[in-house]
């Protein structure tokens, strides 16, 4: 089956920690986002990548790093810099670019404790 | 700061009824618009992508409708039912300016009673 997949579903840490969202896709596509939801809010762009090895920041990048070594990978990790990392995290990706369909992961809910 | 902004924030409807809602966004610089239906315990599923000034697309009952001069867009449900409840969340993309990504809305979230 063709799609996204992030683990973990669940994700707790203390404060301090930081913690790497995994995000896989098989769809071939170039482009990859981390989005951010937090309760009442629309999705927030953390970072996006078009292409291997090339990634820009998005609305709300403190914080956080992510990496794209592989056209398929692209993960996230919330630094302990990050003021508020509990929340949802959505991944996503498009054929080429941000006036493409997007195709989402399930997400992962990081609690920080 | 670029805004897009949904009304209602929610609706209750019951099983039958035809529903719409908006998304309005700023009519500057259009690029594209994306409409995207996201179940509980699911991930967003795409259901239009709008690039044109009267652009009407059609999935099923589900159909939109794009006014890039006033920046508006609705959605339209047609005999609603329960397994249309959902969120349902507009983005909108400009076209260079100081914001080059999608920007998403709050979302629509719909219940349909049986």
């Amino acid at each position: 089956d063709g799609g996204i997949t992030q683990s973990p579903k669940y994700l707790f840490r203390k404060e301090g920690q930081n913690v790497t969202l995994s995000c896989e896709q098989n769809l071939n596509h170039d482009a990859m986002y981390w989005y951010r939801q937090d309760p009442g809010q629309g999705l927030r762009l953390i970072y996006y990548s078009q292409i291997v090895n090339d990634f820009q920041k998005g609305d709300i990048a403190e914080g956080y790093s992510v990496s794209r070594e592989k056209k398929e990978s692209f993960p996230l990790t919330v630094t302990s810099a990050q003021k508020n990392p509990t929340a949802f995290y959505l991944c996503a990706s498009s054929i080429r670019n941000e006036a493409d369909t997007q195709y989402f992961g399930p997400g992962t809910r990081l609690t920080v404790l | 700061i670029l805004n897009v902004e949904q009304s209602p924030q929610s609706l209750h409807v019951q099983e039958g009824d035809s529903t719409n809602f908006t998304c309005s966004f700023p009519s500057s610089n259009f690029y594209a618009l994306h409409w995207y239906r996201w179940e509980t315990a699911k991930s967003p599923e795409a259901l239009f992508v709008m690039t044109l000034n009267g652009d009407e697309k059609k999935k099923g009952r589900i159909s939109a409708t794009l006014n890039t001069k006033e920046g508006y867009s609705y959605l339209y449900i047609k005999g609603s039912q329960p397994e249309d409840s959902a969120t349902y969340l507009c983005a909108f993309l400009n076209y260079g300016g100081s914001q080059g990504n999608l920007i998403f809305g709050k979302g629509t979230k719909l219940s349909v009673k049986p």
